[in-house]
């Protein structure tokens, strides 16, 4: 069956540009996961949703970013007036209680 | 969650078994032991679990010390596409108070030479 989809792959903005990255979990899961992933190190945790509620926000680095899944399905997280240490690959995960399926993630570069 | 050690790196020939090691000396009896690999421009990828006893499927066999304070994850016949990052993670599963948080270190960069 199909997997986690995340869009766009990459995506180049300069820098104060507000971005957008979607994310398609896979069908049925109530769970889903966001992390950031900075060159050379492990992903590091952003936000939890559980359906449409966002039980855990603990990892977000600033109020620039903002992640939401109104529908308990797809999720979009957002990130505002973006800046240069933004620059990452953004990962979502969607769960089955049991393992976290990644999608390829999406890369940001901030110019 | 409990925090892992891991090798940096290793390397493995191909054809051969690689065995990476991972000490979790802190895990509580209700965390689950998972690996997940990390092949370059692609998502980390479930590889196994388990809690106590050793598991085996399809693509690797893991193996629980009695204590649970260590563990080795072992693919048995290692390929040029197991070349990858690989992730061993403590962590409690969905349920009550937990929603499965995976927190991940550094990892073992494994390198399969032909």
């Amino acid at each position: 069956g199909a997997g986690v989809s995340q869009s766009p792959r990459y995506k180049v903005a300069k820098r104060g540009q507000d971005v957008a990255l979607r994310c398609d979990p896979i069908s049925g899961h109530v769970s889903l996961f966001w992390y950031q992933q900075a060159l050379g190190q492990g992903p590091e945790f952003l936000t939890y949703f559980q359906n449409e509620a966002q039980l855990d926000k603990s990892g977000l680095p600033s109020d620039r970013f903002f992640a939401e899944r109104p529908e308990g399905s797809v999720s979009t997280l957002k990130i505002q007036r973006t800046q240069q240490e933004d620059s990452a690959v953004y990962l979502c995960a969607s769960s089955d209680y049991e393992k976290l399926f990644f999608g390829s993630g999406t890369q940001l570069s901030v110019l | 969650d409990a925090k892992t050690t891991q090798p940096t790196s290793m390397d493995c020939a191909e054809g051969r078994a690689a065995n990476l090691p991972c000490n979790h000396s802190t895990i509580s009896g209700n965390e689950y032991v998972y690996w997940y690999r990390q092949i370059h421009s692609q998502g980390p990828q479930y590889i196994i679990h388990g809690l106590k006893n050793n598991e085996t499927n399809e693509m690797a066999s893991l193996i629980i010390t009695e204590d649970r304070k260590s563990s080795t994850l072992i693919l048995p016949h290692a390929t040029l596409r197991d070349t990858a990052v690989y992730y061993c993670i403590v962590r409690k599963n969905a349920g009550g108070t937990s929603y499965g948080k995976l927190t991940f270190g550094q990892g073992t960069i494994l390198t399969v030479h032909p």
